[in-house]
């Protein structure tokens, strides 16, 4: 089942903070969060395989609600290089380690 | 970090014709490799999973007749678009996964004409 991404785009200013969101209707072995650049495979951000984690650095970081239907993506001080689509890709529990992928959440950073 | 990579980066073929894209781990061993097709502005769709030494495992609605998936080893699987057609023209992508989480290869670009 594919997960849910929202919003669907976002548009900031050099510096703001941008949440993008991922759930799912069941409960997931893991999430794995991708950003990609228009023509370039996705690259990759973090996993995330416990409820309630949270992790990545201070600028980037994600958190996996305590369910594991849910994760979050927190860009903050958004620099011009994050610019590009990010992906949820989810694994559900008992899978065969394949990732389906959200529809992706095109974020935009202006100057 | 994980290396995959994967060739060739783009491809143009005519109709009727098959295209073979090789996917190649560079310093890991990769029992199961995913294979990904990508239209523009859209999301990655699984189209099946590699596994080596045997028969790969297809998502629902994708013709495994039409794509041929081969892991012939650890480090190497191939997908090969048999009578590519215009409607198979996309951007293919491959991924392996190791203990690191999944890496993704460079994509290759068919454009069937």
């Amino acid at each position: 089942q594919q997960p849910v991404q929202s919003p669907q785009a976002v548009i900031l200013r050099e510096g703001e903070d941008a949440v993008i969101n991922c759930s799912s209707s069941k409960a997931l072995y893991s999430v794995h969060w991708y950003r990609q650049k228009h023509g370039e495979a996705p690259v990759f951000l973090m996993i995330l395989l416990k409820g309630g984690e949270q992790k990545g650095h201070y600028k980037i970081s994600a958190s996996f609600n305590e369910k594991k239907q849910q994760s979050s993506l927190y860009l903050t001080a958004s620099q011009l290089s994050y610019s590009g689509t990010y992906f949820c890709g989810t694994e559900q529990k008992g899978g065969s380690e394949k990732l389906v992928f959200g529809k992706g959440t095109k974020l935009t950073v202006n100057p | 970090g994980a290396v995959v990579s994967q060739h060739p980066s783009r491809v143009i073929c005519k109709s009727g014709t098959s295209v073979k894209i090789e996917c190649r781990s560079l310093d890991f061993q990769a029992t199961t490799m995913f294979w990904y097709r990508q239209f523009p502005k859209k999301s990655l769709m699984l189209m099946a999973t590699s596994n080596e030494g045997s028969k790969a495992t297809y998502e629902q609605g994708v013709e495994k007749d039409k794509f041929l998936i081969n892991h012939a080893s650890l480090t190497l699987s191939t997908l090969t678009v048999t009578s590519a057609h215009p409607e198979d023209s996309s951007f293919y992508i491959c991924s392996a996964t190791d203990r690191y989480g999944y890496t993704f290869g460079s994509g290759t670009r068919l454009t069937v004409v």
